[in-house]
């Protein structure tokens, strides 16, 4: 069984701050790790993941992640946040040999002016 | 370009009443199709997903069902309405089997069950 964990439900930083969004998994097999944003009243949308090489991955608007075995985790950042990156984001793993994602709590982010 | 869109873009519906949720995807033949409940403020549950037309596998049980009429088709119904139903339901797909962790959502169909 596959699990997600979240442990900042809420986080609110300035606009022009770097953020850190934490997010470690439990799984013992190949897993493949990715994260999503969805802004309010809206769908999600993909921003990134990770499979295998480097560690550390580019994704839309800024975003990147780094995976790190030995910590079970794949935190997102981003060096600059402005205030449209406020919205909800969703870790997620997958096996993907069972086609289900398993999503995290999700981690609200507020950027304030 | 793929586009998905999802019907109605919201319901209020009875306890006990019936229910049908749309979901289509243009631009992309053979996607990998799924639904998705979200409570409040909430995470994503996956409930159903659809490899192919016809073909349907459930996930959680939620007196929910799921069918796949057509290729760029997806529904989601069910006969009774429950109160625990309410919620954000969403539509995605995948371009394949390899890349199902990459999804693509629709807009979603918030319902509120009364």
């Amino acid at each position: 069984t596959q699990t997600v964990s979240q442990s900042d439900a809420h986080v609110t930083v300035f606009e022009g701050d770097s953020v850190e969004l934490r997010c470690n998994y439990s799984y013992g097999g190949s897993i493949y790790l990715s994260w999503y944003i969805q802004h309010h009243g809206h769908g999600l949308q993909f921003l990134l993941k990770y499979y295998s090489g480097n560690p550390v991955v580019q994704g839309v608007n800024g975003f990147e992640a780094e995976f790190s075995k030995s910590d079970s985790s794949f935190h997102l950042r981003k060096a600059s946040v402005h205030w449209s990156d406020s919205a909800v984001y969703f870790c997620a793993v997958t096996n993907n040999a069972g086609a289900k994602l398993t999503f995290g709590g999700g981690t609200r982010l507020t950027v304030r002016p | 370009a793929q586009t998905i869109h999802q019907w109605p873009v919201a319901e209020i519906k009875a306890v006990g009443s019936p229910l049908s949720l749309g979901c289509t995807i243009k631009g992309k033949s053979s996607p990998n199709l799924y639904w998705y409940w979200q409570a409040t403020g909430g995470t994503l549950q996956q409930l159903f997903y659809s490899i192919t037309v016809g073909q349907v596998e459930s996930v959680v049980q939620l007196n929910l069902s799921a069918s796949r009429p057509k290729d760029d088709q997806f529904i989601l119904s069910t006969e009774k309405l429950l109160l625990s139903h309410s919620g954000f339901y969403l539509c995605a797909w995948s371009p394949d089997w390899v890349n199902q962790d990459t999804q693509y959502f629709g807009p979603g169909t918030r319902l509120l069950v009364l």
